[in-house]
């Protein structure tokens, strides 16, 4: 146990609907990191939050978005979704900003979301 | 062409094998290597890190770098059944700015170790 938990672990939705992502990060972790993986992407970068504050970005899609609160959680929305934002996402943490060779980012079980 | 490149495999040993895992990378400024390991389901969990090029041990597993030929490796000795999943390699550039945190990961390599 990585110490960094997710919710909901599986979510079903439609197209065009609109879903949100939980994260919260391993106690005393500052950065937040999202990644979606899907079987002919792999594992991608979408976007870094360091104490409420976003750090860095990716290939995010601008109908995606992602905030980190006060309690250092961290919520992913995503919406007018379509069949191919199908896809695992997994939130990591870290305790510094990501720049630093011993900032090790551990990594959530993850929330499967399938469009259909 | 995608900016780390790993052979998705799938790869099957029996118990006991050496098993070699590879990575190459096209942009020098990566600075930082790692190997993760997932089991399926579950999400991926750092097994070894590394900065400089040459050879890092740790217990049945060695990783190696190569920066001249962009090229890194993991090493599993004594492979075991318990070893069977995906592993990736990641990569981190350093170089602050827009990329601060973030990871770019190879496809993964799907590992199977036999009883």
């Amino acid at each position: 146990d990585s110490g960094v938990t997710q919710t909901p672990k599986h979510l079903i939705t439609a197209t065009g609907q609109r879903v949100t992502l939980r994260c919260s990060p391993r106690s005393g972790d500052l950065s937040v990191y999202w990644y979606q993986q899907s079987l002919d992407q792999g594992l991608q970068f979408l976007i870094q939050y360091y104490n409420g504050e976003e750090r860095a970005k990716g290939n995010i899609l601008e109908r995606f978005s992602a905030q980190q609160f006060p309690d250092l959680h961290s919520e992913l929305n995503l919406s007018s979704l379509e069949l191919g934002d199908s896809a695992l996402y997994f939130c990591a943490s870290s305790v510094g900003a990501g720049g630093s060779s011993t900032d090790t980012q551990y990594f959530g079980p993850g929330t499967r979301l399938t469009v259909l | 062409q995608k900016e780390v490149e790993q052979d998705p495999g799938p790869l099957s040993v029996p118990e006991g094998a050496i098993v070699s895992l590879n990575c190459t990378y096209s942009n020098s400024a990566f600075q930082y290597f790692m190997w993760y390991r997932q089991y399926s389901r579950k999400g991926p969990e750092l097994l070894m890190y590394t900065y400089s090029s040459g050879n890092k041990e740790d217990g049945r597993f060695t990783a190696q770098v190569d920066k001249s030929s962009k090229y890194i490796s993991l090493f599993i000795r004594d492979s075991q059944p318990s070893d069977s999943a995906t592993y990736l390699c990641a990569m981190h550039n350093n170089a602050g700015g827009t990329s601060y945190g973030k990871l770019t990961f190879g496809q993964g390599t799907i590992l199977t170790v036999h009883p």
